[in-house]
């Protein structure tokens, strides 16, 4: 596509249950990124995936989380026993290879725990 | 420790008036982004620098890569320009480093 898509892009979940939020990144771009904006807080990176290597999960704040890329391009990041700490918008970003040129964000899913 | 350092963290200003945010870093770089994120809206970003200076309509970004200083210029600014702007870094990893972002308000 032309751009990168996140969806859903609004997702109100009970604490406790699982979520699973979706990028679509742009079309031959090797790398993604998932980010994570709470509120009234920076962005804060969550995990980078490269082509085929092993993600990097430094960012991921608990075991609760875990991400997959299917075949280089969709991403899922999949927040288990969900908590209200969690509420945040989750930005999904790619770029067509290392480093940061043409660099691109999605409009964000913002995850709201009650 | 690789940190990126906005200033200021709030700017109210007139319309018309020019507007300089800043952004400093900790060490070298190898690129730097700048940021726009309206309320309630997603992020869009503005340039993306290595070296030198880049204009685009009314916004100006420049780098000084031996003072480790970026500044993001907007010249007769508009209430349509009020959003968060965000410094974002590239220390040689994959993963941006970001500013706290400063909180532009243009009153008409």
């Amino acid at each position: 596509g032309a751009g990168v898509s996140q969806s859903p892009s609004n997702k109100v979940t009970e604490k406790g249950k699982d979520v699973e939020l979706r990028c679509d990144p742009i079309s031959g771009h090797t790398a993604l990124y998932w980010y994570r904006q709470s509120l009234g807080q920076g962005l804060e990176f969550l995990i980078y995936f490269q082509g085929n290597s092993a993600p990097d999960k430094s960012g991921l704040p608990s075991d609760r989380f875990s991400a997959e890329r299917t075949g280089g391009s969709v991403s899922t990041l999949t927040i288990q026993r969900t908590q209200q700490e969690d509420s945040a918008v989750y930005l999904c970003a790619s770029s067509p290879d290392r480093g940061s040129y043409g660099y691109t964000f999605g409009s964000g899913t913002r995850l709201t725990v009650v | 420790k690789n940190e990126v350092e906005q200033s200021p963290q709030n700017l109210t200003a007139q319309e018309g008036e020019f507007i300089t945010i800043n952004c400093s870093y900790s060490v070298g770089i190898s690129a730097l982004h700048w940021l726009q994120q309206h309320p309630g809206g997603g992020i869009v970003s503005l340039f993306m620098l290595s070296s030198g200076k880049k204009k685009h309509g009314r916004l100006i970004a420049t780098i000084n890569i031996q003072e480790k200083h970026s500044s993001l210029h907007i010249t007769a600014s508009h209430p349509r320009d009020s959003a968060v702007y965000i410094c974002a870094v590239l220390f040689g990893n994959e993963k941006l480093t970001f500013g706290t972002g400063t909180r532009l308000t243009i009153i008409p």
